[in-house]
C-alpha cells in the first residue's frame, strides 16, 4: 500500500504567486517525521523542510511552509512568492519509528513556474 | 563538509557485466540509504543501514543486487549480472541518527546497461 500519496503529477504557477503541493500519508505509528525534498532538472535531491508528528506548530523555512493537518494525515507544502528557480520535482517523504525509521517517498509533483 | 560522495557519476556497461556503485556518507552520520530512481517507479528504497548493519533490504529487487557497508565511511551497491532494466539513477543518502532526522543525498550515479 502507498505510504505517501502525491496526487498532483504536475502543477503550474505564475511567478510571485503562492502554490500548494499536496501530500497525504498513511501510518498507524503515532510517532513519525514528514519531509519535503526538491529535485531540480540537474538531478540532485535537496532537503527543504521537516515536520514532526508531535510538533504543535507548522514548520516554516523561508518561503517554504508545511500545512500539517494531522487528523487528515496531510502535509502540504506551501511555496510563497514563487520564483523561476522553484521549477522542479517536489517529493514528500516519511520516516516512521515502527518501520525502523526508513525513509519512504511519494511519486513527486512537477512544479513549473511561469514568468 | 563535503556531503555524500558517490562514484562513479555515470556508468555505462554491457548486459551481464558486474557493476559496483560506491558511496561515502557524511562523516558522523550513522544511517545510510540506497535508492533507485526511474521514471516508471519513482524513488524506490533498496536498502537501509543503521550503524553499518542492514536494517531493511526488502526493496532489493532480486539476488542480483547486493549491498555492503564494511565501515561507517563506505558502502557499495553491486549488481551482478547487470540487465538493461537496471538502468536508472542510483542515489545514496545518509542521516545523523536513526530517528526522524533528514537525509542528505549524494549526486547520484546514472547507470546505463546496454
Amino acid at each position: 500500500a502507498q505510504k505517501i500519496t502525491q496526487t498532483q503529477p504536475g502543477m503550474f504557477v505564475q511567478e510571485k504567486e503562492a502554490v500548494t503541493l499536496d501530500c497525504t500519508y498513511d501510518t498507524s505509528d503515532p510517532s513519525y517525521g514528514l519531509f519535503w525534498y526538491k529535485q531540480p532538472s540537474s538531478g540532485e535531491m535537496i532537503f527543504l523542510i521537516y515536520q514532526g508528528s508531535y510538533d504543535q506548530q507548522n514548520a516554516t523555512e523561508g518561503r517554504y511552509s508545511l500545512n500539517f493537518q494531522k487528523a487528515r494525515k496531510s502535509a502540504n507544502l506551501v511555496i510563497s512568492a514563487s520564483q523561476l528557480g522553484d521549477s522542479a520535482m517536489y517529493f514528500c517523504a516519511m520516516r516512521e519509528g515502527g518501520s525502523n525509521y526508513k525513509l519512504t517517498f511519494g511519486k513527486g509533483t512537477l512544479l513549473t513556474v511561469n514568468p | 563538509d563535503a556531503g555524500v560522495i558517490q562514484s562513479p557519476r555515470h556508468e555505462v556497461t554491457e548486459m551481464g557485466q558486474e557493476v559496483t556503485l560506491r558511496c561515502k556518507p557524511i562523516s558522523g552520520h550513522n544511517s545510510l540509504f540506497w535508492y533507485r530512481q526511474t521514471m516508471m517507479r519513482g524513488l524506490e528504497l533498496l536498502i537501509y543501514f543503521n550503524n553499518n548493519v542492514p536494517i531493511d533490504d526488502s526493496g532489493m529487487p532480486e539476488d542480483r543486487f547486493s549491498a555492503k557497508m564494511p565501515n561507517a565511511s563506505f558502502s557499495t551497491l553491486k549488481i551482478q549480472p547487470s540487465e538493461p532494466r537496471d538502468s536508472a539513477v542510483y542515489f545514496c543518502a545518509s542521516s545523523l541518527g536513526g530517528g526522524y532526522t533528514e537525509a542528505f543525498f549524494g549526486q547520484g550515479t546514472r547507470l546505463t546497461v546496454v
